[in-house]
């Protein structure tokens, strides 16, 4: 069993690239959503969404595009990457919203 | 809007020494409340929870009850191991609000052999 899986683990890009941060889970959970975790500020939602094809902004989503195709993927877009886009960024999935979240395991990303 | 606020760290203590981790929340409705944690280089994992007042959650030593009056939820352990050390996050979800879940900025608790 699989949980939420995201990929890739750690990334490098430059200011300006683009690029997509996969989440996939294997639990059939409606809802799903992406955090940046900085320190000292906690985890903030960037968005989310509580079933496929619906999609909504969360605390700081400037910067940040998402799309939900299906209910097992949940990809975050940077449209254009800056170094204040430097975070771990967690994905996160539950049947409903009010019940347990389900992390994965991070994406590191640096942007030069 | 929906709230919660916990204690700033880091928690040092010796091993074997009492946990405590104060959380207070803020809802419009009927939260559920969660204690989450994070070993380093890890996503959050489930630690415990309680959905009503005056419950009690509690798993691998860890315990936290719901207090409606003093709108808290503080997590306790009687005997910490070093391999508590990690990061604690306190949050609710609230079913007569907005449903989306809210997370405090999490309590680092180191602890010394």
């Amino acid at each position: 069993n699989a949980g939420v899986t995201q990929t890739p683990k750690f990334q490098v890009l430059k200011t300006g690239q683009s690029m997509t941060l996969q989440c996939a889970q294997d639990m059939n959970h409606e809802y799903m959503s992406w955090y940046r975790q900085d320190p000292g500020m906690g985890l903030r939602l960037i968005h989310y969404s509580v079933g496929a094809g619906i999609t909504d902004q969360g605390e700081v989503p400037n910067g940040y595009n998402v799309s939900r195709s299906t209910t097992e993927d949940f990809p975050l877009r940077l449209l254009s990457a800056a170094p204040s886009q430097t975070s771990v960024y967690f994905c996160a999935s539950s049947q409903l919203s009010d019940q347990p979240q389900h992390f994965g395991d991070g994406t590191r990303l640096s942007i030069l | 809007g929906d709230s919660v606020t916990q204690m700033e760290g880091p928690v040092t203590l010796s091993e074997e020494a009492f946990l405590t981790i104060n959380c207070t929340y803020t809802a419009t409705g009927y939260p559920s409340l969660f204690w989450y944690v994070q070993y380093p280089g890890e996503g959050l994992q489930l630690l415990l929870k309680a959905t009503k007042a005056d419950d009690k959650g509690s798993n691998k030593g860890f315990e936290a009850t719901y207090r409606k009056e003093t709108t808290s939820f503080h997590l306790e352990k009687g005997s910490v191991q070093v391999s508590d050390s990690a990061v604690y996050f306190c949050a609710l979800s609230d079913r007569g609000g907005s449903y989306i879940p809210t997370f405090g900025r999490g309590t680092s608790l180191i602890v010394h052999p």
